[in-house]
């Protein structure tokens, strides 16, 4: 049973398509996250929901727009895709309000190429 | 604004020996959450282990503990009997005790175990 699952895996594309990723979480917490890891390994933060409510948003294109149907799904949409879009976009959960559990939980991650 | 350094880009260990890797952070709150996630070459994202700020005692999961050092804000990750399969990115992290849940990654030590 995956905790956090994220598809595509793999995702290889032309510039300025569109794309999606799709990502769930089976543990019933409240909050997920979109991070993106860039070439250089380096992991930042892009957007937070919190039952079904965008509470972070980081500085991101315009072109990028998550959508949060309910508090087990966060799915990511990229316009106009790039060549600097390039990157593996990890999805994570994790339980904020009334835990004492605060460690997140990462899904398998999407390797996205822009060609 | 909270950041966190992870000064060393590779380490490499022998086979069943003890290697220490160094985070420092920084922030002005008081509560707050550090974690250690490893990357193996999977790309999966795995908690290796977490410590609250509020703990005065380090915590330990199995072969991993933490030296925690709150008023220097260090918190290094020592892995004693270090196993082939322990060869992966490690990461340092931290999130506010706030209501985001927000991670903060350090820039990644790249770990190589020789056997």
């Amino acid at each position: 049973d995956t905790a956090v699952s994220q598809t595509p895996k793999y995702l290889v594309t032309q510039m300025g398509n569109d794309k999606s990723i799709k990502c769930e979480q089976n543990l019933g917490h409240d909050t997920m996250y979109w991070y993106k890891q860039d070439s250089k390994k380096f992991l930042k933060i892009m957007f937070s929901y919190n039952n079904k409510e965008l509470i972070i948003n980081e500085t991101v294109p315009n072109r990028f727009s998550p959508k949060s149907p309910d508090k087990a799904h966060l799915n990511l949409h990229i316009n106009s895709l790039e060549l600097g879009d390039s990157a593996v976009y990890f999805c994570a959960s994790s339980q904020v309000t009334y835990s004492t559990k605060s460690e997140a939980f990462f899904g398998q991650g999407t390797r996205l190429t822009v060609v | 604004a909270q950041t966190v350094t992870q000064s060393q880009p590779e380490m490499s260990v022998q086979e069943a020996e003890t290697v220490t890797l160094s985070c420092t952070y920084d922030t002005s709150e008081s509560d707050y959450y550090l974690f250690w996630y490893k990357q193996p070459p999977s790309r999966q994202m795995i908690l290796v282990i977490r410590q609250e700020a509020y703990k005065q005692q380090n915590a330990t999961e199995n072969r991993f503990s933490v030296n925690f050092q709150k008023a220097a804000k260090s918190f290094s990750l020592k892995i004693s009997d270090s196993q082939l399969g322990d060869a992966a990115m490690y990461f340092c992290a931290y999130r506010s005790s706030g209501n985001t849940g927000k991670l903060i990654f350090g820039q990644g030590t790249t770990l190589q175990v020789k056997p």
